[in-house]
């Protein structure tokens, strides 16, 4: 089936410094990536869009500056988190679609396992 | 804009018993799709099961299966002779058909009594 895998699975950084999460489609292509930001016992929160070669699409009120989403190649998606601070601390999970999968499974996305972000 | 609404924090069941759960969604769309995610404590999402909005039948996957109401925009799930690994929280979602935006609702917490 359609893995994704996410590095590192949990990271730890100082406050002022940047932290960047891969995101990769191990056994398919993805025509689009997704980043989620979810806080302790709340849902998911879309966070931007990327699709290959182009600029994301940051959801309202999240800082396009502060949360850089690169998606270099249609197996891989990457989040910086620059400058982060305290209130920065989250699980960040990306998903991926498949773009090889016809019908209503082309909009199925399979989510990576998540990235605990710690910001001392 | 859409919106999903589970109104059950959490719910309690027990081993081998139904439970179900609620989800309602407001949209002006009508064509579209509805999901159900589990996240264990790995807090992996795992996709449950999924309904096309165009098609009458109720969905179904194993002990899963889903009460899919369009009028009334209600997509609840039942989960039949539950299992300790069925402990969760459960998330109903809503994409717009050929859109990119995963609407999910705040989740209901799944406690499977032995």
């Amino acid at each position: 089936g359609a893995v994704v895998s996410q590095h590192p699975s949990r990271v730890i950084c100082k406050s002022g410094t940047s932290v960047k999460i891969e995101c990769r489609s191990l056994d398919f292509q993805a025509t689009t990536m997704f980043w989620y930001r979810q806080f302790p016992k709340q849902s998911l929160m879309l966070m931007a869009t990327s699709n290959e070669g182009s600029k994301a699409t940051y959801e309202q009120g999240v800082e396009k500056d502060k949360f850089l989403i690169n998606h270099a190649s249609l197996t891989l998606s990457t989040l910086t988190v620059t400058s982060a601070h305290p209130e920065d601390s989250s699980f960040y999970i990306c998903s991926a679609r498949d773009r090889s999968s016809g019908g209503a499974s082309n909009y199925e996305q399979y989510f990576g396992p998540g990235t605990r972000l710690t910001v001392t | 804009a859409q919106t999903v609404t589970q109104s059950q924090p959490e719910m309690s069941v027990q081993e081998a018993e139904t439970v179900t759960l609620s989800c309602t969604y407001d949209t002006s769309e009508s064509d579209y799709y509805l999901f159900w995610y589990k996240q264990p404590p790995s807090r992996q999402m795992i996709l449950v099961i999924r309904q096309e909005a165009y098609k009458q039948q109720n969905a179904t996957e194993n002990r899963f299966s889903v009460n899919f109401q369009k009028a009334a925009k209600s997509f609840s799930l039942k989960i039949s002779d539950s299992q300790l690994g069925d402990a969760a929280m459960y998330f109903c979602a809503y994409l717009k058909a050929a859109g990119n935006k995963l609407t999910f609702g705040g989740g209901t917490r799944v406690l499977v009594k032995p």
